[in-house]
């Protein structure tokens, strides 16, 4: 069973420039996450979807990001303007359906780096 | 609001045992436990629920004690492999929502 496809792994870009990235989830997965990881911290939730529609997004810095799954399958998250305090690894996951002790599966993540 | 792990860090000889703790504020629906190697997504290792149900891999042990909002996963006989970093996973009690610690870190040495 193919994993959790995210691209592209790394990428650098000057502040104020912006970046997407791409996830496409496990087959037949109806939630998805993006999670933002910093250096050393643990990963922390941004948005997740339940097929294409949004059920928390409540730490997503919206004035900046912004994250969607058309058709309930891929997504991408969009970030700009990018600040340097956006270098992390962004996670994408996905689970078969949402909460109640589902296993949430990740990823290899996309890297970036601001300067 | 983010699950408190500790130790932060831990090394070990190879053999020797090891346990990490998570520890919760707010009532949990369940406990996730995943490893993260360098440069790699984190790994699934185990989910624990209340209720005492318990899914995950059969080399690693965990315990819940939900009255205490705590987790302990349990590192024995431990093996070079065994090196990452540990996180831990609460989910609320509605069920809805997973928030990660800040890791802790394992060394296993020969």
């Amino acid at each position: 069973e193919a994993g959790v496809a995210q691209s592209p792994r790394y990428k650098i870009i000057e502040k104020r420039q912006s970046v997407a990235f791409w996830c496409n989830p496990i087959s037949g997965h109806a939630t998805l996450y993006w999670y933002q990881q910093i250096l050393g911290q643990g990963p922390k939730l941004l948005i997740q979807f339940q097929n294409n529609g949004v059920v928390d997004d409540s730490q997503l810095p919206k004035d900046r990001f912004s994250a969607e799954r058309l058709k309930g399958v891929d997504s991408t998250l969009k970030i700009q303007p990018a600040k340097l305090e956006d270098s992390a690894v962004y996670l994408c996951a996905s689970s078969s359906r949402w909460g109640g002790g589902n296993t949430i599966y990740f990823g290899e993540g996309s890297w970036l780096t601001v300067v | 609001q983010q699950p408190v792990q500790s130790p932060q860090a831990v090394i070990l000889r190879e053999g020797e045992d090891a346990v990490i703790n998570c520890s919760s504020s707010k009532a949990l629906y369940s406990v996730h436990w995943y490893r993260q190697k360098h440069g790699e997504a984190p790994v699934f290792l185990m989910i624990l629920l209340k209720g005492g149900e318990q899914k995950g891999h059969e080399k690693i042990s965990a315990s819940f004690n939900e009255k205490k909002q705590q987790s302990s996963l349990y590192l024995t006989a431990s093996q070079l492999s065994y090196s990452g970093t540990y996180f831990c996973g609460t989910e609320n009690a509605a069920g809805n929502k997973l928030t990660f610690g800040g890791g802790t870190r394992v060394l296993v040495k020969p």
